[in-house]
């Protein structure tokens, strides 16, 4: 019984290029959710995601940063043209309809560096 | 929206009890979670109260007050592993009813 998978697990890319994450929720996991994390700093709300709907996208930025969860495959958070403050571990959970006991179910993150 | 305050960092002795605060104000309030957080390693979920009262789960407990927008956590019998961050999140009725918002989280290190 998977986790919530996320790849790849560090992600290397220069200014200027795009940055492609991917999260598979837990199976039975309808609800998709992106983080983002600075060092030593807590999570911080992007966007919240259902197959085919985006629920809550309050945390993006307004520019470059756009994500999805079609109804085959995994959800992506995609950034374009990446700059160095986009530096940072993202993190995507999962939660399955209705309210959950136990929150989300972490993935264990994408640490994007951009040089 | 929301705000969550809990300390930054604390230290405290193998063995001992540490109790850590979180206060929040929001709109909707659907329940608040405590996650454990080693470094580089992904949030595990530890503790969930939407009741007042205290849930205890083994050596962690947490309490909440609805009416104060208080919680903590409580962690007896200190652990060197227990040496992490440990987040408070509160979930909302607002904006789609399952988002949890995070604290920044709150350090421990656990000291021999």
């Amino acid at each position: 019984n998977a986790g919530v998978m996320q790849n790849p697990r560090h992600l290397v890319r220069r200014r200027g290029q795009e940055a492609r994450l991917r999260c598979s929720p837990m199976k039975g996991h309808s609800h998709v959710y992106w983080y983002r994390q600075l060092p030593e700093e807590g999570l911080k709300f992007m966007v919240y995601l259902q197959k085919e709907n985006i629920i809550d996208e309050s945390g993006m930025p307004k520019e470059r940063f756009s994500a999805e969860f079609p109804k085959e495959g995994p959800s992506i958070l995609r950034i374009q043209q990446v700059v160095r403050g986009d530096s940072a571990a993202y993190f995507c959970a999962s939660s399955p309809p209705g309210d959950s006991l136990y929150g989300y179910t972490f993935g264990s993150g994408t640490r994007l560096t951009v040089v | 929206g929301q705000n969550i305050d809990q300390p930054t960092e604390m230290t405290a002795t193998e063995g001992a009890i540490v109790q850590i605060n979180c206060t929040y104000q929001t709109s909707g309030f659907n329940g608040l979670f405590w996650y454990q957080q080693h470094a580089g390693e992904a949030p595990t979920f530890l503790s969930y109260n939407v009741l007042d009262g205290l849930e205890e789960k083994g050596r962690f407990s947490s309490f909440l007050s609805r009416s104060k927008g208080y919680s903590y956590l409580l962690l007896k019998e200190l652990q060197m592993k227990d040496s992490a961050s440990y987040l408070c999140a509160v979930r909302s009725l607002t904006g789609g009813g399952n988002k949890l918002t995070f604290g920044t989280g709150t350090q421990l290190k656990v000291e021999l």
